[in-house]
């Protein structure tokens, strides 16, 4: 089992449609949760970070975690054409918290 | 905007010669981390350096690979006799102290190693 799952997609909204991104982890000792957003030859960007449960809001930005399902998403209101990117998920912890643990990411499209 | 510099952003090599990736870190981050990101793979963390300092080589390969931080100049990530296994998007990544509360890395663009 990987340490990180996240559904590559590729996934496609309509403009103005609330996007949910997940994914789940194995590894017990993660505490920092973060989602980056890639956008093509580029490198990521951080949108959110959260420590441990609860939820955290950003403009139309929402970011979950539950970790007694090892459980986090990325909620996103109102998607924008701008918002096409892949989204990266990552988490650390463990008394290593630097050595982020990535998803693969997965691709959004939101089309005008 | 000065943030994370890499270079080169693009670089072929052939099997068997060297690859040297560089990296400037942000104006007053002195920690620097590189990350490869394989093909169809998440990113991968390979290695986290302070000045003069290998912190974490963890997730460096054993054999070819090797980084350092010198106290003047850029990071830089050298790869010995590449295969075709090591293309990929090397990213380089930077914080102003270990990365802590704010979870936040600074990345670089990448350098796209392409290896013939």
């Amino acid at each position: 089992q990987k340490e990180v799952e996240q559904d590559p997609g590729p996934l496609s909204v309509p403009e103005g449609a609330i996007v949910s991104l997940n994914c789940t982890y194995s590894n017990s000792a993660f505490q920092y949760f973060m989602w980056y957003r890639q956008y093509s030859r580029k490198g990521p960007e951080l949108l959110m970070y959260t420590y441990s449960s609860g939820n955290k809001e950003d403009g139309r930005f929402t970011a979950q975690v539950d970790k007694s399902s090892k459980y986090i998403s990325l909620f996103i209101r109102d998607s924008q054409p701008s918002d096409s990117a892949t989204y990266l998920c990552a988490m650390s912890g463990g008394g290593s918290n630097y050595k982020l643990t990535f998803g693969k990411g997965t691709l959004l499209t939101v089309n005008p | 905007n000065a943030g994370v510099m890499q270079n080169p952003r693009h670089l072929v090599r052939r099997r068997g010669q060297e690859a040297r990736l560089r990296c400037s870190p942000m104006k007053g981050h002195s920690h620097v981390y590189w990350y490869r990101q394989l093909p169809e793979e998440g990113l991968k963390f390979m290695v986290y350096l302070q000045k003069e300092n290998i912190i974490d080589e963890s997730g460096m390969p054993k054999e070819r690979f090797s980084a350092e931080f010198p106290k003047e100049g850029p990071s830089i990530l050298r790869i010995q006799q590449v295969v075709r296994g090591d293309s990929a998007a090397y990213f380089c990544a930077s914080s102003p102290q270990e990365m802590g509360y704010t979870g936040e890395l600074f990345f670089g663009e990448g350098s796209r190693l392409t290896v013939l």
